[in-house]
């Protein structure tokens, strides 16, 4: 069974670094890109950005470029997103999502389970 | 950036009766690469449709997914209890690599 499991909720002040986790596994995890989605309270979702564990190449999007690090360590199975300096407009659920691409089509078909950052002073 | 705008924004609706959700580009997006989500509060969310028109697997056939170019849309033929949620379309291309639409409600009228 394909299963993304994410680390747990945190909180954190303004300012301060913070690293995430996505744990992969039920398939070979550097065979899938895993992306970053955020999803503010009550609103949609956005995509940040996105790894190949194969060789920790990442694109982001330009909303989230230079504000954010995506890494992945392929030993482990796990895709990780860091912030150096948390704002309290960071404050969001962020969603990790395995990338299925067949060369036509693709899509994000396993999601985790959400983590839920919370920046505040 | 290819902007995805969804339509409406909210749909009331009783069990039973049909959905019909909008998405509309802000520029030609290839089918391939036009997806449908759901999500319920609380949750991640779900991959419905991919390929504009393709039902994931263990996606019942009361959803379906149609439309090519700038149109798409996703239609509920009749909806079950557990199908009000927030819908969202996605596409690929451009930078932003992938980008979602502002997401429907579909509310229990």
């Amino acid at each position: 069974e394909v299963q993304l499991v994410q680390s747990g909720a945190e909180v954190k002040k303004p300012g301060e670094s913070l690293r995430i986790s996505c744990k992969g596994s039920g398939y070979n995890f550097t065979n899938y890109w895993i992306s970053w989605v955020r999803q503010m309270p009550g609103k949609g979702l956005e995509w940040m950005g996105r790894i190949d564990p194969s060789d920790s190449h990442t694109n982001y999007s330009p909303s989230f470029q230079g504000h954010v690090t995506i890494s992945a360590d392929k030993s482990i199975s796990t895709a990780y997103l860091q912030w150096s300096s948390l704002k309290a407009s960071d404050t969001a659920m962020y969603y990790c999502a395995r990338l299925f691409w067949n060369g036509f089509q693709n899509y994000f078909d396993y999601w985790g389970q959400g983590t839920l950052v919370t920046v505040s002073s | 950036e290819i902007v995805l705008t969804q339509s409406p924004g909210t749909l009331s609706l009783s069990p039973g009766e049909r959905a019909t959700l909008s998405c509309r580009a802000s520029q030609s997006v290839s089918s391939s690469y036009l997806a449908w989500y759901q999500q319920k509060p609380g949750q991640a969310p779900r991959l419905l449709i991919y390929g504009a028109s393709s039902r994931a697997t263990g996606i019942p056939d009361r959803f379906s997914g149609s439309g090519s170019g700038t149109d798409f849309t996703l239609a509920i033929s009749r909806l079950e209890p557990e199908d009000f949620a927030v819908y969202y379309c996605q596409q690929y291309g451009g930078s932003p690599l992938w980008t979602f639409g502002q997401g429907t409600k579909v509310e229990i009228k």
